[in-house]
């Protein structure tokens, strides 16, 4: 039972331009979304969190939008970079669950 | 301040073998929790430690346990490997349950 989704396995991005990471949900009872980075080699590094009760949170420049009524939540990444070229996971955190459910992870490529 | 380590990076196992995996928890952290990610998935949640005792467990079989020390590090084990069991294995630390922080991982291979 795949309770978060992220169904675009890879995106490829021009330099400047803005990135879209999707991710849905099914589970209404999650409390936090979070989006984590991983470079190959390392473990996931923290991004951006959101909590449900919020629809929108903002960090430079990234930006995550949650839409509960459609159990749906985007990372907006403006403008990307190369650097930023990674595998983006999203994830979600219910307080009675007590642990992290990861989606499948979204390949992003940017190109100078 | 020292992040999350793990040891060790790789490791290859024969299929009915056992493996111990360690990992290091950052400076202050109480809670570790451990996470399988297979090829091209997410992680998934294998179990939580938090002051030394399991606090959570994800859909695995009793052959995967687990250990924390007073110092708050802490070993996975796995018994009589399978195929299935390749994967990267990660830690993450954390003072409070939501924000965690993952070391590199243990690659783990089983033939």
């Amino acid at each position: 039972d795949q309770q978060v989704k992220q169904n675009s396995p890879s995106l490829s991005v021009q330099e400047g331009r803005i990135s879209i990471l999707n991710c849905d949900y099914t589970n209404s009872m999650f409390d936090y979304f979070l989006w984590y980075k991983k470079y190959p080699a390392e473990g996931p590094t923290f991004l951006i969190s959101i909590s449900s009760i919020k629809d929108k949170n903002e960090d430079g420049r990234f930006t995550v939008f949650l839409n509960k009524s459609a159990k749906h939540l985007s990372l907006h990444i403006v403008p990307s970079q190369p650097g930023d070229s990674a595998v983006y996971f999203c994830a979600a955190w219910g307080t009675s669950y007590g642990k992290l459910t990861f989606g499948q992870g979204t390949i992003l490529t940017v190109h100078p | 301040e020292t992040g999350v380590t793990q040891s060790p990076t790789h490791l290859i196992k024969t299929r009915g073998q056992q493996v111990t995996l360690r990992c290091s928890s950052q400076s202050g952290h109480n809670t570790v929790s451990w996470y399988q990610q297979a090829l091209g998935q997410g992680p998934q949640f294998i179990f939580q430690y938090y002051r030394e005792e399991e606090n959570g467990r994800g859909n695995f079989p009793p052959r995967f346990s687990g250990l924390q020390f007073p110092n708050y590090s802490s070993e996975l084990n796995v018994n009589a490997l399978e195929l299935d069991d390749s994967a990267l294995y990660l830690c993450a630390s954390s003072s409070q349950r939501l924000e965690q922080y993952f070391g590199p991982g243990t690659r783990l291979t089983v033939t």
